[in-house]
């Protein structure tokens, strides 16, 4: 069956770093892989996309890569501030075109000041 | 970037009641409405998909009769938790796609957090 699988374990980094989160997904081969910030008690907003012809696609702070021999993608938050704190979601697409999404659990970053 | 709502924000019910969850796209129509289904700690899992005018397409898993998905216009969707039991206590949020807004991005609406007692 597909499977996500992103750090359970809350990453912890001082301001002014660079983040790092690990999205690694098996069993499918994802046209495109998306993105999501998600806070507390709030729905998740759409950070980035990233086709599976991308190696890499950056927007301001953020650069997603994706590789998709290891099925593997990187997020990466640059230059980290304390409003960067939230829990990030991985979201493969099930297949080409409009298709759906199945999201991983997130890993929580916290960045302190 | 366009903008769900979703009303209630919270609701609590007794079990055996019905809870009706509205979600509407404020600004652009939608194509396409999906419902989702995330409990603490967990990843969003995604219970149906509907198009306006159609019936709703559900997950594996998925009770259709106990989760009722009416997509009448192109801005509201809502979902009706038929019979609720405490098992069905979860965060529920739905999200809308649309034509002409980056194409495959979904926006979501802010959740609404279901209590069955």
């Amino acid at each position: 069956s597909q499977k996500i699988e992103q750090n359970s374990e809350a990453l912890n980094i001082q301001e002014g770093k660079t983040a790092t989160l690990t999205c690694n997904y098996t069993n499918y081969s994802p046209a495109y892989l998306q993105w999501y910030r998600q806070d507390p008690g709030r729905g998740p907003v759409f950070l980035l996309l990233i086709r599976e012809n991308e190696k890499e696609k950056r927007k301001e702070r953020l650069k997603v890569t994706f590789d998709t021999t290891l099925k593997q993608s990187l997020f990466h938050i640059t230059a980290s501030q304390p409003a960067d704190s939230a829990t990030y979601l991985c979201a493969p697409a099930r297949g080409s075109g409009y298709s759906t999404l199945t999201f991983g659990k997130g890993t929580m970053l916290l960045v302190s000041p | 970037g366009a903008v769900v709502s979703q009303h209630p924000s919270r609701v609590i019910c007794k079990s055996g009641t019905s809870v009706k969850i509205e979600c509407r796209s404020l600004d652009f129509q939608a194509t396409t409405m999906f419902w989702y289904r995330q409990f603490p700690k967990q990843s969003l899992m995604l219970m149906a998909t509907s198009n306006e005018g159609s019936k709703a397409t559900y997950e594996q898993g998925v009770e259709k009769d106990k989760f009722l998905i009416n997509h009448a216009s192109l801005t509201l969707s809502t979902l009706t938790v038929t019979s609720a039991h405490p098992e069905d206590s979860s965060f529920y949020i739905c999200s809308a796609r649309f034509p002409g807004q980056g194409l495959h991005e979904q926006f979501f609406g802010p959740g609404t957090r279901l209590t069955v007692l």
